[in-house]
């Protein structure tokens, strides 16, 4: 299947900072690549869905100006979290829409420890 | 609204079958998906319905009806291995999943 890889795997921060997490589709274009977070014993929580090209579509209750997402070609999305604070401490995971939109691929995800 | 349920929790023995029910109600359908999710890890595709019927592969069965809002995961000859979180996943008309709460299996020797 396709291959989704996301950097870095682990970051731990001090509050205050920003991180950038990469999604990277290996194999293949994806138009569409969705960004979760999910926190411990929970299911994943869709927080945006990023477009090639355009401006990323936000869930209700995520902050587009903390959360800023860039997808600026067909193969990489990242995600910035601005000021990160312990609460934003989570899991996050990528995903990339395939070619026939039937399937996501997932990255491994982005474990964020913010101290 | 939108609504997907799954049992939070399930037991069952290594060498039997259990069987992870999922009940939806969405705006739009492009498909079911059942993802495994090991602690700590990324979700990793194990099925995909969208039209009526049993889809079997290897140890795995999902089976959708589209009439009912429901779906099942069947394991057969469980393995230590198969402990993990099962979830649940249904694609609206946007290509978005919609997640349920995930049911976390677990195998007893």
């Amino acid at each position: 299947g396709a291959v989704v890889s996301q950097h870095p795997s682990r970051v731990i921060c001090k509050s205050g900072t920003s991180v950038k997490i990469e999604c990277r589709s290996l194999d293949f274009q994806a138009t569409t690549m969705f960004w979760y977070r999910q926190f411990p014993k929970q299911s994943l929580m869709l927080m945006a869905t990023s477009n090639e090209g355009s401006k990323a579509t936000y869930e209700q209750g995520v902050e587009k100006d903390k959360f800023l997402i860039n997808h600026a070609s067909l193969t990489l999305s990242t995600l910035t979290v601005t000021s990160a604070h312990p609460e934003d401490s989570s899991f996050y995971i990528c995903s990339a829409l395939g070619q026939n939109y039937n399937e996501q691929f997932f990255g491994p995800g982005t474990r964020l420890t913010v101290l | 609204g939108q609504n997907i349920d799954q049992p939070t929790e399930m037991t069952a023995t290594e060498g039997a079958i259990v069987q992870i029910n999922c009940t939806y109600q969405t705006s739009g359908f492009n498909g079911l998906f059942w993802y495994q999710q090991h602690a700590g890890e990324a979700p990793t595709f194990l099925s995909y319905n969208v039209l009526d019927g049993l889809e079997e592969k290897g140890r795995f069965s999902s089976f959708l009806s589209r009439s009912k809002g429901y779906s099942y995961l069947l394991l057969k000859e469980l393995q230590m291995k198969d402990s993990a979180s099962y979830l649940c996943a249904v694609q609206d008309s946007n290509y978005q999943l919609i997640w349920g709460a995930g049911t976390k299996l677990i195998i007893k020797p």
